[in-house]
């Protein structure tokens, strides 16, 4: 079973802080997604990384796809507190191309006090 | 565009009742797929669709059943409701499996 291992479950933070989350597997993916989910509401996609060693930057969050395509990171800059929500990263890829499905990680839930 | 559509919002159902969670699109997506979200545990795939009359099991399916008869529908049916179902569903739609999935704004359902 290929797992996606999100670290940390929790986080909270002060506005302006700065803040990184990580997204581990022993599998390789050929892509990560990253959503961002806000309560009452479903994920929504805030980037997609594909290429080992990519940087992603999206205003204040830079994400990253490991090398070996196994792990990625989203650093998020001076937190604010829309940035709140819950942080979810999706591996796709890894059996047959389009046909598979996404294997998602159990979330960051992020916390910024103003 | 409407998106992804998902209806009721909100349930209270009595454990062995049964009932239909509905999920429209109107991106024309072949792909569509049916989560359940619970704390701490992530989202899981109940089951999916790779297009009309295709349908598969995901990692969660003991208790669904799903048809999809055309390409914009694709119902959950539970066939005895479980307090173990209570839980809130995601609908999703996409070009593919592996692709950017669309969310609908959940069915948030309680089983008593």
């Amino acid at each position: 079973t290929q797992l996606l291992e999100q670290s940390p479950q929790f986080l909270s933070i002060q506005e302006g802080e700065n803040l990184t989350v990580y997204c581990n597997s022993s599998s390789v993916f050929s892509s990560l997604q990253w959503y961002r989910q806000e309560p009452g509401e479903g994920p929504v996609l805030l980037v997609t990384v594909v290429t080992g060693g990519e940087v992603k930057k999206l205003k204040r969050l830079t994400f990253q796809f490991g090398d070996a395509r196994k792990d990625s990171s989203l650093h998020i800059t001076a937190a604010q507190p829309g940035d709140t929500g819950l942080y979810l990263c999706a591996g796709g890829g890894s059996w047959g191309g389009s046909q598979g499905n996404l294997i998602f990680g159990k979330g960051t839930k992020l916390s910024v006090k103003p | 565009n409407a998106g992804v559509t998902q209806t009721p919002k909100f349930q209270v159902l009595k454990t062995g009742q049964s009932m239909t969670l509905q999920c429209a699109q109107d991106m024309n997506h072949e792909y569509m797929s049916w989560y359940r979200q619970d704390p701490g545990m992530g989202l899981r795939l109940i089951h999916y669709s790779v297009g009309a009359g295709i349908t598969d099991q995901g990692e969660v399916p003991n208790g669904y059943n799903v048809s999809r008869s055309t390409t914009e529908d694709f119902p959950l049916r539970l066939l005895s409701a479980a307090p173990s179902q209570t839980s809130v569903y995601f609908c999703a739609s996409s070009y593919g499996g592996a692709y950017e999935q669309f969310f609908g704004p959940g069915t948030r359902l309680t089983v008593l």
